[in-house]
């Protein structure tokens, strides 16, 4: 159980696009959703935190009408890029939090991440 | 600022020796604490989770956790070469609003030499 999953695995784009992102619970009912953002041999920086029904909370710098987050059901979170610029270029991954078939409320899985490049 | 800390190693360890990670903590009321492996190029994914004070075993994993001290660790026994990743050490920490996230450290890589 707990998987997550995540569409597409890799895209590139040109600049001034927009690039969307889904992330899905599999097997469980996903109650919260993260964002993070990984830059090669960094640490996970935290984008924002989604409920579903509710609006995306984003972390301090983290431009929202940039990085569109829509949580519209238990098991779908989607990240739109708009307008990209190559500095948005990094490997993006969500993970999800759910008590549904007997998991941890504390505990998050993550998705197998997307690599964006922007051109 | 919450903050967690690990030593960034890199670790060596041969083959078949007992690998030691450790993290400290800075938020008192953190009640859940997690590692997570993340091979390079890919996702974090959760190996281990604990919530009260003493040791967790599972398979050649245990991690052990002191309150008291705010210091979590993780063993690998009999480490394998296929062990050889960064290890990322997590704690979850209230956000407001009845919210829960995850604060990570910036990870241990962790190199298993044959």
């Amino acid at each position: 159980g707990a998987v997550v999953s995540q569409h597409p695995s890799r895209v590139i784009c040109k600049s001034g696009t927009s690039v969307k992102i889904e992330c899905r619970s599999l097997d469980f009912q996903a109650t919260t959703m993260f964002w993070y953002r990984q830059f090669p041999k960094q640490s996970l920086m935290l984008m924002a935190t989604s409920n579903e029904g509710s609006k995306a909370t984003y972390e301090q710098g983290v431009e929202k009408d940039k990085f569109l987050i829509n949580h519209a059901s238990l098991t779908l979170s989607t990240l739109t890029v708009t307008s990209a610029h190559p500095e948005d270029s990094s490997f993006y991954i969500c993970s999800a939090r759910g008590s549904s078939g007997g998991l941890s409320p504390y505990e998050q899985y993550f998705g197998p991440g997307t690599r964006l490049t922007v051109t | 600022q919450k903050e967690v800390e690990q030593n960034s190693g890199p670790l060596s360890v041969p083959e078949g020796a007992i690998a030691s990670l450790n993290c400290t903590y800075s938020d008192r009321g953190s009640q859940s604490f997690f590692w997570y492996r993340q091979y390079s190029g890919k996702s974090p994914e959760l190996i281990m989770s604990i919530y009260s004070n003493g040791d967790k075993e599972d398979g050649r994993f245990t991690a052990q956790l002191n309150k008291a001290s705010q210091y979590v660790s993780l063993l690998i026994r009999d480490s394998q070469p296929s062990d050889s990743a960064t290890y990322l050490c997590a704690v979850n920490s209230y956000s407001g609003a009845g919210s829960y996230q995850l604060t990570f450290g910036k990870g241990t890589k962790l190199s298993v030499i044959p």
